[in-house]
């Protein structure tokens, strides 16, 4: 079957950094993405990776190295509005998305 | 762009009775659209993908004669819990992909909160 695995939960302290990662087992990769969901609130997009490197977007990076095995998202200069839980999803070979379960992100003062 | 309604944002009814949920690609055109369904702090559960012009494709366990969906357009596509329960509570959540961007992203609706009392 297909797998994805990312932390169920994560705490980390205001201003500071925070790495996300993800990982999968799909049947082929056509990309990956990742969403925000704030609680009671549908997912809104965050970045997609197909090719190896980083997207940045202001505080949040997402990169990607198929080669070595690294995907995650970062998040920098925590504020208490990023307390959300992070969805990974793989775009499979069929091109449907597979969803992981999410990390819940709790932000600290 | 790019922006995805559903109606009703929220809903209450009672045992046995049927909703209808609309899900809308405002500002662009989907042949496919999914509708999702996520407990309390549960992840997302895909229920159905659903094509403009034909049937539903169901995921496994999800009953298709209790969950009717139907994509009677570009823009459209309608989720019907039948004889809900108060089981079938739950936040439900559709999305769509614009058929004139070459990208697999999903553009996510704001959710339905269905309370079956």
């Amino acid at each position: 079957g297909q797998n994805i695995d990312q932390p169920t939960e994560m705490t980390a302290t205001e201003g500071a950094i925070v790495q996300i990662n993800c990982t999968y087992q799909t049947s082929g990769f056509n990309g990956l993405f990742w969403y925000q969901q704030h609680a009671g609130e549908a997912p809104t997009f965050l970045s997609y990776n197909v090719l190896d490197g980083l997207e940045e977007k202001g505080r949040f990076s997402s990169f990607l190295s198929r080669s070595k095995g690294y995907r995650y998202l970062l998040l920098k200069e925590l504020q208490m509005k990023d307390s959300a839980s992070y969805l990974c999803a793989v775009v499979d070979s069929n091109y449907q998305l597979i969803w992981g379960a999410g990390t819940k992100l709790i932000i600290k003062p | 762009g790019a922006v995805v309604s559903q109606h009703p944002s929220w809903v209450i009814c009672k045992s046995g009775t049927s909703v209808k949920i609309e899900c809308r690609s405002l500002d662009f055109q989907a042949t496919t659209m999914f509708w999702y369904r996520q407990f309390p702090k549960q992840s997302l559960m895909l229920m159905a993908t659903s094509n403009e012009g034909s049937k539903a494709t169901y995921e496994q366990g999800v009953e298709k004669d209790k969950f009717l969906i139907n994509h009677a357009s570009l823009t459209l596509s309608t989720l019907t819990v039948t004889s809900a329960h108060p089981e079938d509570s739950s936040f439900y959540i559709c999305s769509a992909r614009d058929l004139s961007r070459s990208s697999y992203e999903q553009y996510f609706g704001p959710g339905t909160r269905l309370t079956v009392t």
